[in-house]
């Protein structure tokens, strides 16, 4: 159970274009849903924390306007890189948070490797 | 305030022997504490989380973890490495009734199983 999915698990674009990253919990609802960020060898950066039928909340730092975040449903939210630019290449993670679930276990979903040339 | 430091950013192990990978929290709030594995390229997989239970928790593929209040510790051991642990692991912390949900990473450590 509790097993989270990334689409795509890969992406190569061009400068000034937009991509989307879906993030879905397969198997359960979650109200609650984290993107992160991850430079190679080091820690998952937090980006923003996505609440079901709600604007999200950008940790400080973020571009709302660049990383627009939709979570238009209990198991699917996505991430819009929009016109990107090569310093947005990284390893994109979302992750979710079973609804109802008193402990806060967060499962991963496999993660979005984006380049931009 | 919550934060989580992790005292090696890298440990070297040869097959079959223990492995200990340590980690310090510091928290306002009683904490729960999570591991999680990161294999190259990959997602992360959760091996344990203590979330005020028993203070010893076993996890997947052999690792446990002993939250120690006094010491403010919750180090990670298997008693022995195998190659397929081979990989980048975070200790995490976040208190145990955070309605934000949000986690706190350590920097992660590296592990390295030599034949």
């Amino acid at each position: 159970g509790a097993v989270v999915s990334q689409h795509p698990s890969w992406v190569i674009c061009k400068s000034g274009t937009s991509v989307k990253i879906e993030c879905r919990s397969l198997d359960f609802q979650a109200t609650t849903m984290f993107w992160y960020r991850q430079f190679p060898k080091q820690s998952l950066m937090l980006m923003a924390t996505s609440n079901e039928g709600s604007k999200a909340t950008y940790e400080q730092g973020v571009e709302k306007d660049k990383f627009l975040i939709n979570h238009a449903s209990l198991t699917l939210s996505t991430l819009t890189v929009t016109s990107a630019h090569p310093e947005d290449s990284s390893f994109y993670i979302c992750s979710a948070r079973v609804a109802g679930e008193i402990q806060e276990t967060q499962y991963f979903g496999p993660g979005t490797r984006l380049l931009v040339l | 305030a919550q934060s989580v430091t992790q005292l090696d950013s890298h440990v070297s192990v040869s097959e079959g022997t223990p492995v200990l990978l340590r980690c310090n929290y510091s928290s306002s709030y009683s904490p729960s504490l999570f591991w999680y594995v990161q294999h190259p390229n990959k997602g992360l997989q959760l091996l344990l989380k203590y979330t005020s239970a028993a203070t010893l928790v076993k996890g997947i593929n052999g690792f446990e973890a002993e939250f120690k209040k006094s010491e403010t510790s919750f180090h990670l051991t298997k008693p022995s490495a195998h190659m397929s642990d081979a990989a980048e692991y975070f200790c995490v912390v976040t208190p145990i009734y955070n309605q934000g949900g949000k986690l706190i990473f350590g920097q992660g450590t590296e592990l390295s199983v030599k034949p």
